[in-house]
């Protein structure tokens, strides 16, 4: 079974600018959830998409949106970018109803904002 | 809120010899799973271990076991026999059950292995 694809892998962007990141779970997997990873905070949580509906949402932004189509492939958007949100954008699927809470991983979209 | 905290940012184990990564959490709720993560330079997240927090057992994954303190809300990684392939960034991780399953993370601690 294919796991969690991520596209693009590496992104340069310039300030004021939007950007749009992709995610493909695994098969099957019909949550999707979003983290931004950065050296300084760490791992933060920044929706969770079950269903096509935003379940769940971190403390961030506006600027930061995401929406999740019926195959369960979720994209998020940034808009306004500013040199903060560079970062690494890691993708989490999980099968809702599994007891474990398990979640999958992608390997990430790095974003440079310059 | 949960938190979750790691107040290693380094370790360093021989290689073969044993190594405990720290962590403590804080939750009000009482059902919930804690996890370890590894995130090595590829940068794949992937879990090295689950524990449910209603189990009183320690949960074990061939060289990884876990130190569960329950009234301590202590979750510590103890890595045995350590190969060069263990050295990584290692993530502890909170997550409620029920709808509100996000995974809360510490911040990291990043293991080397000297062989």
């Amino acid at each position: 079974k294919a796991g969690v694809t991520q596209t693009p892998r590496y992104l340069i962007k310039t300030r004021g600018q939007q950007v749009t990141l992709s995610c493909s779970p695994i098969s099957g997997h019909r949550s999707v959830s979003w983290y931004q990873q950065t050296p300084g905070q760490g791992l933060q949580f920044l929706f969770e998409y079950f269903s096509e509906t935003q379940r769940n949402k971190g403390n961030f932004p506006g600027r930061f949106s995401g929406r999740q189509f019926s195959n369960s492939r979720s994209e998020m958007n940034v808009s306004t970018l500013e040199l903060g949100d560079s970062a690494l954008y890691l993708c989490a699927s999980s099968l809702i109803g599994q007891s474990s809470y398990e979640q999958y991983f992608g390997p990430g979209t790095r974003l440079t904002v310059t | 809120a949960q938190t979750v905290t790691q107040s290693q940012p380094e370790m360093s184990v021989q290689e073969a010899e044993t190594v405990t990564l720290s962590c403590t959490y804080d939750t009000s709720e009482s059902d919930y799973y804690l996890f370890w993560y590894k995130q090595p330079p590829s940068r794949q997240m992937i879990l090295v271990i689950r524990q449910e927090a209603y189990k009183q057992q320690n949960a074990t994954e061939n060289r990884f076991s876990v130190n569960f303190q329950k009234a301590a809300k202590s979750f510590s990684l103890k890595i045995s026999d350590s190969q060069l392939g263990d050295a990584a960034m290692y993530f502890c991780a909170l997550a409620l059950t029920g709808a509100n399953s996000k995974l809360t993370f510490g911040k990291g601690i990043t293991l080397s292995v000297r062989p």
